[in-house]
């Protein structure tokens, strides 16, 4: 079945950079978007970006632009996420997010999420 | 900034039926904006019920519809059972650009 395996937990210093994984299997890499959300504690949603798997290209959030950079090694089906110049603020759960595409009618779904990574930014 | 805004908070009765809606800042939602609507129960990651305003997934409960209601997009809840308290967010398309709603916290009392 499809799965969404990211990395473990990390804890950084403020400044640092954090790079989360998102290892993917049983479908076809290239036919699905990857998004990436992060949720603060007690917090809500947010969408930082998206990657498409075969060009490589992405679409940030305004407010990370210069801070995200998301990647993929399709060799091994892996998507990647940094975030640069962590704060406090930064400290969330990101989530790896797959988004299929769908044609006659145009169709944007959001199906399988990975189980998080919990990354703590300590002030 | 584009802002998407959410019912803050909404308590329904077992068995009745509740509304929640998504708006826009930019102005009305449409099927252009390709609303996803999602459920999140407390240590879990989001699941995906509603996608491109009306369709399901295959795991989606039938309880649960998706629509355009007075310029908004809409999630309906019919029969609603003790297992529906979460909290829900919608996500809306703007050109390759996503945005979450803040998010609605839905108690069934």
């Amino acid at each position: 079945q499809v799965q969404l395996v990211q990395s473990e937990a990390e804890v950084k210093t403020p400044g640092a950079s954090v790079k989360v994984s998102c290892k993917t299997s049983a479908y076809v890499f290239s036919d699905y978007y990857m998004h990436w959300v992060r949720q603060a504690p007690g917090q809500g949603l947010e969408w930082l970006g998206r990657l498409t798997p075969d060009s490589g290209a992405t679409v940030y959030a305004q407010k990370f632009q210069g801070r995200v950079t998301m990647t993929r090694d399709t060799s091994t089906r892996t998507v990647y996420m940094d975030l640069s110049s962590l704060r406090s603020e930064d400290t969330a759960i990101y989530y790896c997010a797959r988004e299929g595409v769908g044609e006659n009618p145009k169709r944007y779904f959001f199906d399988y999420w990975g189980q998080g990574t919990l990354v703590t930014v300590p002030s | 900034q584009t802002v998407v805004t959410q019912e803050p908070s909404l308590t329904v009765s077992p068995g009745g039926t509740v509304i929640l809606t998504c708006a826009s800042s930019t102005g009305a939602v449409t099927s252009g904006h390709h609303p996803n609507w999602f459920q999140q129960k407390p240590g879990q990651p989001p699941r995906t019920l509603i996608y491109s305003t009306s369709n399901k997934h295959s795991w989606t409960p039938a309880r649960y519809s998706g629509s355009l209601l007075g310029g908004k997009a809409a999630l309906t809840l019919s029969g609603v059972q003790p297992e529906d308290e979460a909290k829900y967010y919608c996500l809306l398309y703007y050109d390759g650009v996503r945005v979450f709603g803040g998010g609605t916290k839905l108690t069934v009392l």
